[in-house]
């Protein structure tokens, strides 16, 4: 069984602040970890995923994210936030399957 | 890169109507397609993997008699809400599967709001 847990339903950051959006999952598999961010009434834009490489993984936008398997987490980060940031992001685990399993999302507000 | 499409973008429908959502990879092949819901402010919650040329596979609690999904060919899946009622509203967003585990990329549509009145 697979699942996602996103601290945080809620985080606020000033602009050109460091954007810190967390991740934890468990997986009874090698997992593949994905972030996807979702603007309002639209669908879902992948931003990077995590599937077995390197454990520090570059994405669109300037997000990062980083994979610990001794701290089970996927934390993104970004160091400096821009007012086009503000949206709702999603952490997201699949298994051997391909199914996605979502977490509760986190939404990111980015102050001026 | 890869674009998934659905139509339509927004509907209201009276209760008890059909409703048909199509979802369309434009420009790569799908085997893969899947179907989620997702209400305000929360998660999306998947409740169908389609596969081209076979029957769904529904997530448990889903109803396959209310929510019939087909998969005709590689870059079409359609979800037809049968019945309608008010509590069916809601943000409907498909995706489409392109490649091979593990290395495979799912593209997602600009989703569908549907309001049952």
């Amino acid at each position: 069984a697979q699942s996602v847990t996103q601290l945080g339903s809620h985080v606020s950051v000033s602009e050109g602040a460091l954007v810190l959006l967390r991740c934890n999952y468990s997986s009874s598999v090698p997992p593949y970890l994905f972030w996807y961010v979702q603007y309002p009434n639209q669908g879902l834009q992948l931003l990077l995923k995590y599937t077995s490489a390197a454990t520090l993984v570059k994405g669109i936008n300037g997000f990062e994210a980083e994979f610990k398997k001794s701290e089970t987490s996927f934390h993104l980060t970004k160091p400096s936030a821009h007012m086009s940031d503000a949206a709702e992001y999603f952490c997201a685990v699949s298994g051997n399957t391909g199914k996605l399993i979502f977490g509760q999302g986190t939404t990111l507000q980015v102050k001026p | 890169g890869a674009v998934v499409s659905q139509h339509p973008s927004w509907v209201i429908c009276k209760s008890g109507t059909s409703v048909k959502i199509e979802c369309r990879s434009l420009d790569f092949q799908a085997t893969t397609m899947f179907w989620y819901r997702q209400f305000p402010k929360q998660s999306l919650m998947l409740m169908a993997t389609s596969n081209e040329g076979s029957k769904a596979t529904y997530e448990q609690g889903v109803e396959k008699d209310k929510f019939l999904i087909n998969h005709a060919s590689l870059t079409l899946s359609t979800l037809t809400v049968t019945s309608a009622h008010p509590e069916d509203s809601s943000f409907y967003i498909c995706s489409a599967r392109y490649g091979a585990l593990p290395s495979y990329e799912q593209y997602f549509g600009p989703g569908t709001r549907l309001t049952v009145t």
